[in-house]
């Protein structure tokens, strides 16, 4: 079957940096997305990677390695706006996303 | 951002009656999607379409059929609501099913069966 795996939750600190890892296994790979989605909100397009190495954006980057099934969203300089449901989905080979259950993000001051 | 309206935004309903949910868009984008969002699972595909009158099923289509008759509007029809289709429902667009196509969604639906 297809599995995508991310930590539940995360707690960090205004100011600081934090990583959301995401492992998976599924069938094919063509591309890895991570959303934010804001409580009562929907999910926001942040990033894309299908080639490993790290891909950076402002204060948000992500990085891929195909051989491990893995990757990760680097948030720096949080601010407590960062709080919300980090979503990690791959595009498997049917060009289906499936979508992992999202990691919230916690920001204390 | 991106033209996509669900409606209702909130409804609840008795378990038994059919219910219907609707995704607009302004987008004239091909693809359109419809998932669930429930805790501890991540969105799961419930039908998508391709353009008008062509939908596929995805991983939880049973107890839901869809429609599309025009480009811009996509239905979500719950035939019989059970009280385990209480969910969020978001509406989701693409404008093609290349690689690195982005999802833009819609402000989804909370549906409640009782």
């Amino acid at each position: 079957g297809q599995n995508i795996d991310q930590p539940t939750e995360m707690t960090a600190t205004e100011g600081a940096i934090v990583q959301i890892n995401c492992t998976y296994q599924t069938s094919g790979f063509n591309g890895l997305f991570w959303y934010q989605q804001h409580a009562g909100e929907a999910p926001t397009f942040l990033s894309y990677n299908v080639l490993d190495g790290l891909e950076e954006k402002g204060r948000f980057s992500s990085f891929l390695s195909r051989s491990k099934g893995y990757s990760y969203l680097l948030l720096k300089e949080l601010q407590m706006k960062d709080s919300a449901s980090y979503l990690c989905a791959v595009r498997d080979s049917n060009y289906q996303l499936i979508w992992g259950a999202g990691t919230k993000l916690i920001i204390k001051p | 951002d991106a033209g996509i309206t669900q409606s209702p935004r909130h409804k609840v309903t008795e378990t038994g009656t059919p219910v219907t949910l609707r995704c607009h868009q302004t987008e004239n984008h091909r693809y359109m999607y419809w998932y669930r969002q429930d805790p501890g699972h991540g969105l799961r595909l419930i039908h998508y379409s391709y353009g008008v009158k062509d939908t596929d099923k995805g991983e939880v289509s049973d107890g839901y059929s869809v429609s599309r008759s025009k480009t811009e509007d996509f239905l979500l029809t719950l035939e019989s609501a059970t009280s385990s289709q209480t969910s969020v429902y978001f509406c989701a667009i693409t404008e093609g099913q290349e690689p690195n196509t982005e999802a833009f969604f819609g402000q989804g639906t909370r549906l409640t069966v009782v």
